[in-house]
């Protein structure tokens, strides 16, 4: 598949659990994000990644940790999460050039939080 | 820093009609205002943007007007289908950059056939 790909596509997890998410770009872009997808409320910015660094942390709980080990993988490591953390999360990534802000979202990954 | 707000959150129409989604944004430096169409199950995609240098910008059925004195943008859909149906997010931006969207709650379009 080509673009953004996120895996899994469904996680459930206990609140003790420790799980992570994947995203990975196809498109050569060097910033990457994770959004943060509830009902009834917008997206919500969680990471940016820009040229592997972090460049925006948006007051996350850390028991929300990202890692970037280079431009095209992100990952969102989970642990001792809790119910209302029961979400889509979105991954994103774009070319950081002046005035290309397209942001390419992936699939998501449907997480449940038991 | 920014707020978007969307209106309405919810909106029917019949096919063929028109539909009209407003958003409006409280940075006055904000100048990239993009709009994403989220299909059930499906991920977000950007489906027409406008600048600040612009107010008016339009692709086939779809058009997008910016007032920036006001402070709000409108997704203008005419002739709608039914598989315009879906969630429809606005967003603001004030730098170059992706990561400085904000983004609107959301409306969420159904077309009756």
């Amino acid at each position: 598949e080509t673009g953004v790909t996120q895996t899994p596509r469904h996680l459930v997890m206990g609140m003790t659990n420790k799980k992570s998410l994947k995203c990975e770009q196809h498109l050569g872009h060097n910033a990457m994000y994770w959004y943060k997808q509830s009902a009834k409320k917008p997206l919500e910015l969680m990471f940016v990644y820009n040229f592997k660094e972090q460049t925006e942390n948006n007051s996350v709980p850390s028991r929300f940790s990202p890692e970037c080990p280079n431009s095209s993988h992100l990952f969102l490591h989970l642990h001792t999460l809790q119910p209302e953390d029961s979400a889509l999360y979105l991954c994103a990534s774009s070319q950081e050039t002046t005035g290309n802000t397209e942001a390419f979202f992936g699939q998501g990954t449907r997480l449940t939080v038991v | 820093g920014e707020n978007v707000e969307q209106h309405p959150s919810t909106l029917s129409v019949q096919e063929g009609d028109s539909a009209v989604i407003k958003c409006t944004y409280s940075d006055s430096a904000s100048n990239y205002f993009p709009w994403y169409k989220q299909e059930l199950g499906k991920r977000p995609q950007l489906i027409i943007d406008i600048r600040s240098n612009v107010g008016e910008k339009k692709d086939q059925r779809i058009a997008v007007t910016l007032n920036k004195t006001a402070k709000h943008f409108s997704l203008h859909i005419t002739e709608t289908q039914p598989e315009d149906s879906a969630v429809y997010f606005c967003a603001a931006s004030s730098g170059a950059g992706s990561y400085q969207l904000t983004f609107g709650k959301g409306t969420k379009l159904s077309v009756i056939p």
